[in-house]
Parts: structure tokens; C-alpha cells; sequence
């Protein structure tokens, strides 16, 4: 079993220019997440999806936009890339509805930076 | 926000020696989670103390939470130089998600 893989490792992007943030899990889990870290900020929650279907705002969704495609996946969407949001990002998975009640799983991260 | 705060912000220390970490936090919690990252590196889960629990211990990993002090400490015992790493603490309050603390950078010199 993967786990949780992240797609692009790596991505350099100009101010303006739009991406997507790919997430997969084959672990069955019914909860996603997505977070950013920054230097000396530790992790901050953009998104998530409690069930496929459903998705949330979590402490800094501005310029964000998430898509939960179906069980396996979660989509984190730049429209307008900005050099503030250069960070690395991280996918996060959860067997429950209910984040944080026991044990979160972490994809290897996306490391991005907007020029 | 109920994002907690650990200290020390770093520690270094001699392979062989104990490692004490500390995590304090704001609101009341339903559990505490301990995650640790490597450089370059997702975050991976350590160990989890519920509310109602006082001291949990797995393998040379020990962790104490005070909820009347709002606190937790983690304990690596007979340290490695592959414990080198960053640990964060991760709180789980009323809205069920979790929010991490800054982190510790830990150094274990050979």
C-alpha cells in the first residue's frame, strides 16, 4: 500500500499562474486534509473533507479551493498563485469522520514556490 | 486560536542521553498527539494521551499531559542519532481538529 502520495514534489509557479494539488489514499479513510508549513508556523489548516462530499474551511482557506473527487482523493486548487502562499503543503488522511480523535496520516509533501 | 506552544524551540544533545520536550496549550482538549518529521519529510504519528489519561508509555517514548497546567511533556529515552528530527505537539479540542504547535528541533550528536 501507498498510504498517501502527493503530486508534484516540487513546483515553481510566476504570480498569477494557477495549479492543482493532487492528493491520493488507499487507506479507506474517510477524512482529508489539507495544511501548509511555513518556517517557525508549524501547520495550518487550509481545507478538509470530513466524508466524500463534503468539504470545509480550516484556519487559512483564502485563495484556496478544494475539490473531494471521490474517497481516494483530495484536490487543493491555486487559482491565482500568490508569493505568500510559497510553502510547503501537506495531505493529510484520518480513518473517522471527525478529524484529530486518533492518529492522522501524511503524505510526503509538496514543496512550492510562487515567484 | 488554541495553537500550542513547545519548548525548548531546539535542544541538542549526546547520543545515549534523555530528550524532554514540552508542550503547552490554551483550551481544553478531547486528546494530545506527539508527531515527529524529518527533515524533508511528512509528519508521523508518535503517540496519543487522551484527556482522562495521565502518562502513556511506548517503547523508549514517554509522554505525561496536566491538564490542569495545560501541558504535556514528551520523553525519548536512551536517545539515537536517527531521533534527530523536528517533534510537534498536536492539540484536539471542542471542534474536533487538530492544531499543532510550532515544533522542536532536535539535534542527537554521535
Amino acid at each position: 500500500n501507498a498510504g498517501v502520495t502527493q503530486t508534484p514534489k516540487f513546483q515553481v509557479l510566476k504570480t498569477g499562474q494557477s495549479m492543482t494539488l493532487q492528493c491520493a489514499q488507499d487507506m479507506n479513510h474517510n477524512s482529508m486534509y489539507w495544511y501548509r508549513q511555513d518556517p517557525g508556523m508549524g501547520l495550518r489548516l487550509i481545507y478538509y473533507s470530513a466524508s466524500e462530499g463534503t468539504t470545509d474551511k480550516g484556519e487559512v482557506p483564502n485563495g484556496y479551493n478544494v475539490s473531494r473527487l471521490n474517497k481516494r482523493e483530495f484536490s487543493l486548487r491555486l487559482e491565482s498563485a500568490a508569493p505568500s502562499q510559497t510553502s510547503v503543503y501537506f495531505c493529510a488522511t484520518h480513518y473517522g469522520t471527525t478529524g484529530g480523535v486518533d492518529t492522522q496520516y501524511f503524505g510526503p509533501g509538496t514543496r512550492l514556490t510562487v515567484l | 486560536s488554541q495553537q500550542g506552544e513547545e519548548d525548548p524551540q531546539a535542544l541538542s544533545i549526546q547520543e545515549g542521553e534523555n530528550a524532554t520536550m514540552n508542550c503547552s496549550y490554551k483550551t481544553s482538549i478531547n486528546n494530545l498527539q506527539w508527531y515527529r518529521q524529518n527533515s524533508g519529510r511528512g509528519l508521523v504519528h508518535l503517540i496519543l494521551i487522551r484527556s482522562n489519561e495521565r502518562e502513556k508509555h511506548s517503547g523508549r517514548l514517554r509522554v505525561t499531559l496536566d491538564t490542569s497546567k495545560k501541558s504535556s511533556s514528551l520523553l525519548i529515552t536512551a536517545s539515537r542519532a536517527a531521533d534527530t528530527a523536528s517533534y510537534f505537539c498536536a492539540q484536539t479540542g471542542a471542534n474536533s481538529k487538530l492544531t499543532f504547535g510550532k515544533g522542536i528541533t532536535l539535534s542527537v550528536r554521535p
